[in-house]
């Protein structure tokens, strides 16, 4: 059975500091992983996704790496904001014909001005 | 990118009574799922709704409990059944979104009291 761990659970930095957040499972044979956002009490909001044969992905200040042989995601955000407080999920998907994701417990990030 | 509303988005509600939350989809799809994410906790799959069948249920979740319509393939609604306080919860609704991963609704925060 797949599992997701993300650490660490909470992280509060100054504003400007770029940061790491970490997410490893226990199963490499993932079709993909995918990096979600969530504000307090709200949906989801889709960050990265990185296919299995992807190394990272880049979508502006974020930076998401994939060593699947390792079992191992990080997400990287340059020069954090107070705007980016949030908690970061991280997501596997098992296989092509597997429609689910396996969820870690998430990030909680706070950046403070 | 599909774009999913997801209404309420929060309620408060009685014990023993039901809530009906609903999804729209602005693009046809073929599975719709639902999650639940309770307090502190992931996200965990309650079922995956197909348009013209029956949905099919996670370990631990029952039709009962959680019946599912699905009358199109951009609509489905997830109903709360007989609720107590351990049914308060973010439940949200996603669907996959082409290549792009998944795309998840604003999620709905329920509080049974």
């Amino acid at each position: 059975k797949q599992e997701v761990t993300q650490i660490p659970a909470a992280l509060s930095v100054p504003e400007g500091e770029n940061l790491v957040l970490n997410c490893s499972f226990t199963d490499s044979a993932i079709y993909n992983l995918q990096w979600f956002r969530q504000d307090p009490g709200k949906g989801l909001t889709s960050l990265l996704l990185i296919q299995s044969s992807q190394r990272e992905q880049t979508s502006g200040r974020l930076n998401a790496s994939l060593d699947k042989s390792s079992g191992r995601s990080t997400l990287y955000i340059a020069a954090s904001q107070p705007g980016d407080s949030a908690t970061y999920l991280c997501a596997v998907r098992r296989g092509a014909g597997y429609s689910t994701l396996t969820f870690g417990k998430g990030t909680m990030l706070l950046v403070s001005p | 990118s599909a774009v999913i509303s997801q209404k309420p988005s929060r309620d408060i509600c009685q014990r023993g009574t039901s809530l009906t939350i609903q999804c729209q989809v602005d693009s046809q799809v073929t599975m719709m799922f639902w999650y639940r994410q309770q307090p502190g906790q992931s996200l965990t799959l309650i079922a995956t709704a197909n348009q013209g069948s029956e949905a099919t249920y996670e370990s631990g979740f029952v039709i009962d409990k959680f019946p599912i319509s699905r009358p199109n393939l951009t609509f489905s609604t997830l109903t709360v059944s007989n609720m107590s306080p351990e049914d308060s919860s973010i439940y949200l609704c996603s669907v996959e979104d082409g290549g792009e991963g998944y795309t998840f609704g604003s999620g709905t925060r329920l509080t049974v009291v």
